[in-house]
């Protein structure tokens, strides 16, 4: 079955980066499908933060288009998320997730189990 | 952005029937099909699939789950409800870019 399991620092200081990993097994990212970061704040409002494709091409949320990053390494089979200039709203739980999308789907049907990340000096 | 509205709560009680909605700012329908999706989610665990394209059980999804809807409003319902069923629903919308509800937690009464 396929597995998502995200890794990285659970502490990030303000105007730094955030930079956290997805390893996937089960399914190789270069198949197909498109791989997601999604991520839940404190209070629980979840925001779709964007997506690499199977092909390498990116599409992100327009409210963080100037600050988002989403690569892949295709040998580890594992995709990442860049956030930049992060600040204390940026302090969520982050998914990565796989985004079924044949034509009419389009929804998430893997999930890993999430990573805290707090954003304070 | 389509914005999802949930109702933040729901209290049932074991064995009833549970009905929770989901309405959008605008429809999520495209054609035949209708792109709303239903999560469960349990403290400390991530989301799961449960229903997909408003009416379709995600695979390994116990058939007291179902939905329904179109447009701009659609409904999970849970029956009869478990005590494994208590978590917070959110529904998610593919029709423009996607977005979330808030969730709906589901509550024993």
């Amino acid at each position: 079955e396929i597995q998502l399991q995200e890794s990285g620092p659970g502490l990030v200081k303000p105007s730094q980066s955030l930079s956290l990993t997805c390893s996937v097994t089960g399914y190789t990212i270069t198949s197909g499908y498109d791989w997601s970061w999604i991520r839940k704040f404190p209070g629980n409002k979840m925001e779709w933060m964007g997506y690499i494709s199977y092909s390498g091409s990116t599409n992100y949320n327009p409210s963080l288009k100037s600050r988002i990053s989403i690569t892949r390494d295709t040998s580890k089979n594992q995709f990442f998320l860049q956030l930049n200039s992060v600040t204390t709203e940026d302090t969520a739980t982050y998914y990565c997730a796989r985004y079924f999308n044949p034509l009419g789907y389009w929804y998430f049907d893997f999930w890993g189990p999430g990573t805290m990340v707090t954003v304070s000096s | 952005d389509i914005v999802l509205t949930q109702s933040p709560a729901l209290a049932v009680s074991l064995g009833q029937r549970a009905t929770i909605s989901c309405r959008a700012s605008q429809s999520v329908s495209i054609s035949r099909y209708n792109l709303m999706h239903w999560y469960q989610q349990k403290p400390g665990q991530q989301p799961k699939l449960l229903i997909y394209r408003a009416s379709n059980l995600a695979s390994g999804i116990p058939a007291r789950f179902s939905g329904s809807g179109s447009g701009t409003d659609f409904t999970l319902t849970i029956n009869p409800v478990q005590a494994d069923d208590i978590a917070t629903y959110y529904c998610q919308q593919s029709r423009e870019s996607n977005t979330f509800g808030a969730g709906t937690k589901l509550e024993l009464k």
